[in-house]
């Protein structure tokens, strides 16, 4: 079966402090890796995504780390602000079949 | 402003009985989805429709069925056969045609067995 394993659970991090979460996977077809955040009672909104062919990828504060050969993939937040305070997914999908998620870490920002 | 619309926010149902969430977009995409969200158990993909007239059961289908006339329109109806309702439904979709394409969410229904 097809999974993303995702971690941590949850995560406290002091305002201006960096936020990691990390996800692994097995099925070497992946090739699209996408984050989503969540804020309470709200759906999921694309954060940032990373192919395979490249090992990193930033957007302002977010960060895509990859590791191909480890099969493994990271989000860095830099600088967290207490607005960051979110689940946050992980997810991984090959080629146009449906999206796999990991399950979830809920990131506390701390002022 | 386009998006997916997912009606009603909040629904309580009795036990026994069935229930329809609604779920419309307007971004002309091809896919559409259903998941389940419970805490810590991340998203659980119930059902998926790639085109109209057309849906696969995803990994959580049992007790659940959909339907796929419109492409604008994506039902799901929670059925007394499910054994554990009360969650967070999500709907979503997508362009699969094209690649990496990010998948659009709705706001969500949360359904409360009473």
């Amino acid at each position: 079966q097809q999974q993303v394993k995702q971690s941590p659970q949850s995560l406290i991090v002091q305002k201006g402090g960096i936020s990691i979460i990390n996800c692994a996977y097995e099925n070497t077809a992946f090739d699209y890796f996408p984050w989503y955040q969540q804020f309470p009672g709200k759906g999921p909104a694309l954060l940032i995504a990373i192919r395979p062919d490249v090992s990193e990828k930033k957007e302002g504060r977010f960060t895509i780390s990859f590791n191909k050969s480890a099969k493994q993939f990271s989000l860095h937040i830099m600088d967290s602000q207490p607005g960051d305070s979110a689940t946050y997914f992980c997810a991984a999908r090959a080629g146009y079949s449906t999206l796999t998620f990991g399950k979830g870490t809920m990131l506390l920002v701390s002022p | 402003d386009g998006g997916i619309t997912q009606s009603p926010k909040y629904l309580f149902r009795k036990e026994g009985q069935n229930v329809t969430l609604s779920c419309e977009q307007n971004l002309n995409h091809d896919a559409m989805y259903w998941y389940r969200q419970d805490p810590g158990q991340g998203l659980r993909l119930i059902y998926y429709s790639q085109i109209v007239n057309d849906f696969q059961k995803g990994d959580i289908a049992e007790g659940y069925s959909v339907s796929r006339e419109k492409k604008e329109s994506f039902p799901l109806t929670v059925t007394s056969a499910q054994k554990n309702p009360t969650a967070f439904y999500l709907c979503a979709s997508s362009s699969p045609s094209e690649v990496n394409t990010e998948a659009f969410f709705g706001q969500g229904t949360r359904l409360t067995v009473v």
